[in-house]
């Protein structure tokens, strides 16, 4: 089945650790996009990219950073100078047409 | 001001009741419209898309007022598997792209 794996669905972080958080799509989508969700917000963008070896800052990228080296794969850092970092992130891939946003099942990211 | 605004709820139902919810948005450039629902600690999942002359599915109904900047959401004989946050999301044009713009959510809750 296609779809946006995840990986992993919980993790724990320690005051200047970097982590990186896994998203693996199977869909053949162009683009794919980081979101950040924080309780009582809508989700926020980090980071896109619209083709491989190409990305752009979302609403609220300091802190993060990405890389887009296969089509499949967009993983996203969090660096230890994200300041707030605890929070559910989102990982989506959409087709050619706007309404084919497709997200995985997320990561719940907590700072000990 | 959020660009996207909800009343956050919670919205208690008894099942069978009708509800509805408000969304209103302030950028005029805004192109599409969706509603998504969120299930907790789960991704959000496409509930419909959001189409000028109104548009239903089952017992889901949407409307869009584009005058008014305001997007609905009706739901009819409600479950008790309708309770969630549900989603109002904006698409936009922002640079050379589309952007989502994400509602913060209402919550609804159905009770036997």
């Amino acid at each position: 089945d296609g779809g946006i794996t995840q990986s992993p669905k919980y993790l724990f972080r320690k005051e200047g650790q970097n982590v990186t958080l896994s998203c693996e799509q199977n869909l053949n989508h162009d683009a794919m996009y980081w979101y950040r969700q924080d309780p009582g917000q809508g989700l926020r963008l980090i980071y896109y990219s619209q083709i491989v070896n190409d990305f752009q800052k979302g609403d609220i990228a300091e802190g993060y950073s990405v890389s887009r080296e296969k089509k499949e794969s967009f993983p996203l850092t969090v660096t230890s100078a994200q300041k707030n970092p605890t929070a559910f992130y989102l990982c989506a891939s959409r087709d050619r047409s706007i309404y084919g946003y497709t997200f995985g099942s997320g990561t719940r990211l907590t700072v000990v | 001001r959020k660009e996207v605004e909800q009343d956050p709820g919670p919205f208690n139902v008894p099942e069978g009741a009708t509800v509805a919810f408000n969304c209103t948005y302030s950028n005029s450039a805004s192109q599409s419209f969706f509603w998504y629902r969120q299930d907790c600690r789960k991704e959000p999942k496409l509930l419909m898309s959001v189409y000028s002359s109104g548009n239903e599915d089952g017992r889901f109904t949407a409307q869009l007022n584009r005058a008014s900047q305001y997007i609905s959401l009706l739901i009819r004989d409600s479950k008790l598997s309708d309770s969630a946050t549900y989603l109002c999301v904006v698409n936009r044009a922002k640079d050379s792209n589309y952007q989502l713009i994400w509602g913060a959510g209402t919550k609804l809750i159905i009770k036997p």
